[in-house]
This record gives C-alpha cells, structure tokens and sequence, in this order.
C-alpha cells in the first residue's frame, strides 16, 4: 500500500524558512517523478513544483519560483520542499503527491495527508 | 488565477445526472494533453476519480465518466447519489513559452439537494 508522510509544517513569520519532508513507502519511489501540491484554507488546489524521478530535473510554478527548491533522497525515499522567503499568500496545506504514471505529467493516484504551513507574525 | 475553468458550484437532486465542465486553451487541454478529475471532501486529500480522460481507477463507480473535446474536458455523475456531495477538480499539463506546468481547475462544489 502506497503511503506519503508529510511532515516540517508549522507557524513561521513573514520572510521566514521551512523544511517539509514526505517519506514514501509502498513503491518504488526512485521510479516515480514526485510534486508538492498545495491548498489554501477555503481554497482550490495549486501545484506547486515537481521532481524528476533522478532528480536531475526540478520544475516550479512562477508564484515560488527562486523562492522553493525541490530536492530528494532516494536512498531514504523521502521527498523535501524547502521554502524561504515565506509570505502570507503560501499559507496553505502541502501535499506530497506520487504520480500514476512515472514521469509526472499525468495524475496523481496518491496523496499524503498533508503538512499546514502558516506564515504569520 | 487559475489556467482551467470550472463552475464554482452546481446542485443536483438524488438520481439526477450532472456535468462539471472543465475549459482550458490551446497550451494545455487544447494541445492534447490529457484530463484527470478529483474528488475532495471537506478535511481529506483529494481522491483520483478519472485519470486520463475517461479512465475510472479501481474502485471508481461507474457513475463517473469523464471526456474530453477539443479545449473542454466534462466530468459526468449519473444516479447522483448524497455522498456525492464535494467538491471536483479537473487537472491537465500546460505547455507554453513560459514553461510547463502542472494545471488545476479552480473546483467545483457539489450539492446534492
């Protein structure tokens, strides 16, 4: 059974820094492209960035771009989103999401729960 | 702003069929690229209802369908049943100068009266 643990939400200030983490199990995470998708509270679904399956090559939506940096460690299956220069606007819940297929351009079949992060002084 | 667009909300009543439409352009559904649907209740991740354009993963009741045509995608739910009541999300690939991208659509709730 395929399994994403989210993990590093919590409460930081405007201009502040966080690390989430989503440990996967349950497949091969070295075959699969991986993203991070995120909702706001009371709001629709916004991709944020994805991860080729090597890492070689790592994409960002234009409202985190040179913000985020997506990263991973396929040796501890665990996919990373590091976030500075934080904003109110990136309040939201992050979700860690595994593609059907493995490149990571079709649909997500698997979801993690999800990490709230908070950015408020 | 979000790249694919869909009716913030529509109701139906127990039985009926209803059609969540899904319009985007020629840089993503229009380019080819495929449509998939989710389902969201309140407090869980979304769920993968219909994955490349019509296809329903295991498990899926056969109420759902899904197609596409040209820059529009529909997602259809016949004998409208209350536990149908979410919300949906059509996604697609956008292709254009400015890069590529995963795209959602900005959701749709729905109401079962």
């Amino acid at each position: 059974e395929v399994q994403l643990l989210e993990s590093g939400g919590g409460l930081v200030q405007p201009g502040g820094s966080l690390r989430l983490s989503c440990a996967a199990s349950g497949f091969t995470f070295s075959g699969y492209a991986m993203s991070w998708v995120r909702q706001a509270p009371g709001k629709g679904l916004e991709w944020v960035s994805g991860i080729s399956d090597s890492g070689d090559g790592t994409y960002y939506a234009d409202s985190v771009k040179g913000r985020f940096t997506i990263s991973r460690d396929n040796s501890k299956n665990t996919l990373y989103l590091q976030m500075n220069s934080l904003r109110a606007e990136d309040t939201a819940l992050y979700y860690c999401a595994k593609p059907y297929y493995g490149s990571g351009r079709g649909s997500f079949d698997s979801w993690g729960q999800g990490t709230l992060v908070t950015v408020s002084s | 702003q979000t790249v694919l667009t869909q009716p913030p909300s529509m109701s139906g009543a127990p039985g009926q069929r209803v059609t969540i439409s899904c319009t985007g352009t020629s840089s993503n559904i229009g380019a080819g690229y495929d449509v998939h649907w989710y389902q969201q209740f309140p407090g869980t991740a979304p769920k993968l209802l219909i994955r490349g354009n019509n296809k329903r993963p295991s498990g899926v009741p056969d109420r759902f369908s899904g197609s596409k045509s040209g820059t529009s995608a529909s997602l259809a739910i016949t004998g409208l049943q209350a536990e149908d009541e979410a919300d949906y999300y059509c996604q697609s690939y956008d292709s254009s100068l400015s890069g590529s991208y995963v795209v959602f659509g900005g959701g749709t709730k729905l109401t079962v009266v």
